[in-house]
């Protein structure tokens, strides 16, 4: 019930596509869902989060998609570009923790 | 700059050996946390600390200590316990209060021989 399950494991887009990476969850005690990009050699950075009372946040390029009756919710990244290409991991906090429950990750790589 | 230094980098030791990762904050951040990462399996986190003299096993403490007596610092020890411990070691902080947001350092390479 604390997993959260991320997919793709890896990606492959064309400059200026989209890329769309799926991340579910069980546990509805869940209260804040980050975003991290991590570049290899370097530890991973917040990118965007979004509250479940809302379906959808967008910053620049990066917009989240929140479905809470399905308990999904997606990143998606428009114009993608290959400064992109990194390592995406979605996360979820369980409300009155410090904990944040990682899913496994999406190796995205955006050719030129 | 404020942020969070790892060290060492790149580490090997042989089987049997207890080795130490050092992290270090300048943030003024009072939790701290230390995960693992593996491909394929995400961050999975080791300890964490809310505050000075306490911290908290995460869910893979077994074969790991650490300690917290400066708020600035949370070394990882990684004891000749840990059965599989070459892996990739991320420190982060947060910053006080109900937060989702780690602020990560780069990281260090452990690699048993």
């Amino acid at each position: 019930q604390q997993q959260v399950k991320q997919s793709p494991q890896s990606l492959i887009v064309q400059k200026g596509g989209i890329s769309i990476i799926n991340c579910a969850y069980e546990n509805t005690a869940f209260d804040y869902f980050p975003w991290y990009q991590q570049f290899p050699g370097k530890g991973p950075a917040l990118l965007i989060a979004i509250r479940p009372d809302v379906s959808e946040k967008k910053e620049g390029r990066f917009t989240i998609s929140f479905n809470k009756s399905a308990k999904q919710f997606s990143l998606h990244i428009m114009d993608s570009q290959p400064g992109d290409s990194a390592t995406y991991f979605c996360a979820a906090r369980m409300d009155s923790s410090y904990k944040l429950i990682f899913g496994s990750g999406t190796r995205l790589l955006v050719r030129p | 700059d404020g942020g969070i230094t790892q060290s060492p980098k790149y580490l090997f030791r042989k089987e049997g050996q207890n080795v130490t990762l050092s992290c270090e904050q300048n943030l003024n951040h009072d939790a701290m946390y230390w995960y693992r990462q593996d491909p394929g399996q995400g961050l999975r986190l080791i300890y964490y600390s809310q505050i000075v003299n306490d911290f908290q096993k995460g869910d893979i403490a077994e074969g790991y200590s650490v300690s917290r007596e400066k708020k600035e610092s949370f070394p990882l020890t990684v004891t000749s316990a840990q059965k599989n411990p070459t892996a990739f070691y991320l420190c982060a902080s947060s910053i006080p209060g109900y937060t989702g947001e780690l602020f990560f350092g780069e990281g260090s390479r452990l690699t048993v021989l």
